[in-house]
């Protein structure tokens, strides 16, 4: 059964830093793409960044790119999201998720249920 | 980047009903097109992939369709658990971009 767990959310003041982990289990995870989705409350989705298999592609969002690192370790299945700078616009349930490619097209298959970062003076 | 508007916003309907939502994106995106349900607390859920294909163990009252710039997901028969917000995403191009999702409200 694929599993997608996220942890490190919390509240952080504007400026600082978090690091969001995603413990995967239940595929070959190096094997896939995976993807970081955030939702403010009460908003839409928003698409953060992308990880390929081996790392050596990778690709933010404007509202991110600068600020944010995506980053993964296969050998313990683990996907991170290193946060600086951050800023009330921030705050949101990160949710990490796995990209399928098949069908000639891509798709988020599988999701976790997602960590809240609060950023607040 | 390539926009992905949804309509309408929200919907109300009834147990049994049809219902379609629509999705335009700005530039042709062949078929290369998700539909999301998310129901309230919970993480998105996969639906529709390829634009018409059925995401496995997704009850086949769901169906999509289109291609190039507009699509739509249809529900043939509203049961009380699909009363949620759908999102459509298209997911090739970067940087992926979602609608801005369609609320589905019990009349």
């Amino acid at each position: 059964e694929v599993q997608l767990v996220e942890s490190g959310g919390g509240l952080v003041k504007p400026g600082g830093s978090l690091r969001l982990s995603c413990a995967a289990s239940g595929f070959t995870f190096s094997s896939y793409s995976m993807n970081w989705v955030r939702q403010a409350p009460g908003k839409g989705l928003e698409w953060v960044s992308s990880i390929s298999g081996n790392s050596n592609y990778i690709y933010y969002a404007d509202s991110v790119k600068g600020r944010f690192t995506i980053s993964r370790d296969n050998a313990k299945n683990s996907l991170y999201l290193q946060m600086n700078s951050l800023r009330a616009e921030d705050t949101a349930v990160y949710y990490c998720a796995r990209r399928y490619s098949g069908s000639g097209t891509y798709t988020d298959d599988f999701w976790g249920q997602g960590t809240l970062v609060t950023v607040s003076s | 980047d390539i926009q992905m508007t949804q309509s309408p916003s929200s919907v109300s309907a009834s147990v049994g009903d049809r219902v379609t939502i629509t999705c335009r994106a700005s530039q042709g995106i062949n078929s290369w097109l998700a539909w999301y349900q998310q129901k309230p607390g919970q993480a998105p859920k996969l639906l529709i992939y390829a634009a018409s294909s059925l995401q496995s163990g997704v009850p086949s009252r769901f169906s999509g369709s289109g291609s190039g710039t507009d699509f739509t997901l249809t529900i043939s028969s509203l049961q009380p658990e699909d009363f949620a917000t759908y999102y459509c995403q298209q997911p090739n191009s970067f940087p992926i971009t979602f609608g801005q999702g369609t609320r589905l409200e019990i009349k």
